[in-house]
């Protein structure tokens, strides 16, 4: 168990460019969830991935942000056309649904967005 | 949708006090809730959690919540702090149905004094 791992820890980038976050949940894991988490607040939900189906997306997912699980395992998370407003933690979390009823969320690190 | 409240933002307390951080959550149905811990520089980590039978649960490093459903609430309680229990903790709730996806508190900054 190596535990989630997300890639990069830090990214600033200008406003207008694209970024893309990479996560590796826990091997066998079959959830992963993307939250931000801003100053001073808890981590907001942005979406989840059963397997490579994603099965709830935030209305704080707006049209620029875009999640994928192709095959599963890893996910990525892209912000196209970056705002200030984006500047955040990304955080990225994995359980295993369906064995266990009390399934745990398990997180990384985190991605620190910096936008200028 | 739910919501949690943590009341306190900021808690400093001398190594040895007693702990109680509050939580009060908003939600229509049944609930499991947690309590995660941030310590500097760390990724979240899991107290505790509730999912249902025993209100009163108990977590790692001597930590323990009792859940009140009639006052929807969820506190941690910890009977003598350490330096070492200096950390953010949030308060989280999920439905209990297949969505899991959990609802966070804006959390408790704790300070403990050597």
């Amino acid at each position: 168990d190596t535990g989630v791992s997300q890639n990069p820890r830090h990214k600033i980038t200008k406003r207008g460019q694209n970024v893309t976050f990479r996560c590796d949940p826990i091997s066998e894991h079959n959830r992963l969830y993307w939250y931000r988490q801003t100053l001073g607040q808890g981590p907001e939900f942005l979406t989840y991935f059963q397997n490579e189906a994603q099965l709830e997306k935030s209305r704080l997912l707006s049209d620029r942000f875009s999640a994928e699980r192709p095959k599963g395992s890893f996910s990525t998370l892209e912000i196209q056309r970056t705002e200030q407003g984006d500047s955040a933690m990304y955080l990225c979390a994995s359980s295993l649904w369906g064995q266990n009823p009390t399934d745990t969320q398990y997180f990384g690190p985190g991605t620190r967005l910096t936008v200028l | 949708a739910q919501s949690v409240s943590q009341h306190n933002h900021h808690v400093i307390l001398s190594e040895a006090a007693s702990l109680e951080l509050g939580c009060n959550y908003s939600y229509g149905g049944t609930v499991n809730l947690f309590w995660y811990v941030q310590y500097p520089g760390q990724h979240l980590q899991l107290l505790l959690k509730y999912f249902s039978g025993d209100p009163l649960v108990k977590g790692i490093k001597g930590f323990e919540a009792e859940f009140i459903k009639s006052k929807f609430s969820f506190n941690l309680r910890k009977p003598s702090v350490q330096w070492s229990d200096t950390a953010e903790y949030f308060c989280a709730v999920s439905p209990s149905g297949s969505a899991r996806q959990l609802t966070f508190g804006s959390g408790t900054q704790l300070t403990v004094l050597p």
